[in-house]
């Protein structure tokens, strides 16, 4: 399972766009990037999920570069309400029935939004 | 619409003690998983269910046995409670994975708050 590196906290104002790097060097090539989003006593929340280039939904966009090595979520003009942990998890989920990849989230990267 | 719905959401149980955590999802998903979640460790993979009837390992299994009851249901099992387990625990359900299928998206439940002392 490809190792995920991500920055542990970062602060924000309301307002303004907030990028979000990990880092995954082993990635394999049937890997999949997704993000969630977890708010105190709740759990995880998908946000996003890509393999190459970029994603783009209501919530979020997803830039992948060529080398897929590492992914970053773009949040666009957050508010207060943005303010949890979001996780980076790379895997196959489609090997999971095998026994293959089993997804497992690091320690995420705490996001304080204030105004 | 209730998702992935855990009970108890919370529960003290003294060491030695034994305790079932349940967990239901009502959309009609293939694949379930037990979480547990600590300060500074992120969430970690328990056990998972692929598809009915079967169960596997994931990162920390020890201390806990699984039951996937039908398509529906998924509980997990502390036969002896240890304060080691004290924890957050999630269970997650997404669509299966099998065929060929991509399944990305895991569905959460709220968590059951479990403290052993």
């Amino acid at each position: 399972l490809a190792k995920t590196t991500q920055p542990i906290s970062m602060d924000s104002y309301e307002g303004q766009e907030v990028n979000i790097t990990c880092s995954h060097n082993n990635i394999a090539t049937n890997d999949y990037i997704t993000w969630y989003q977890q708010f105190p006593s709740q759990g995880p929340r998908f946000i996003i999920q890509g393999y190459k280039t970029k994603v783009t939904n209501e919530v979020a966009s997803l830039f992948i570069p060529a080398d897929r090595k590492s992914s970053t979520l773009s949040l666009p003009r957050v508010s207060l309400s943005d303010t949890a942990v979001y996780y980076c998890l790379v895997g196959d989920m489609r090997r999971l029935t095998g026994g293959g990849n089993k997804l497992t989230f690091g320690t995420g990267t705490q996001l304080k939004v204030e105004l | 619409n209730a998702g992935v719905t855990q009970t108890p959401k919370f529960q003290v149980l003294k060491t030695g003690q034994s305790m079932t955590l349940q967990c239901a999802q009502d959309m009609n998903h293939n694949s379930m998983y037990w979480y547990r979640q600590d300060p500074g460790m992120g969430l970690r993979l328990i056990y998972y269910s692929a598809s009915e009837g079967t169960t596997d390992k994931g990162e920390v299994p020890n201390g806990y046995n699984v039951s996937r009851l039908n398509k529906r249901e998924f509980s997990l099992r502390l036969e002896s409670a240890a304060p080691s387990q004290t924890s957050v625990y999630f269970c997650a359900s997404s669509v299966s994975s099998d065929r060929g299928m991509f399944g990305g998206e895991l569905f959460f439940g709220e968590g059951s708050r479990l403290t052993v002392l």
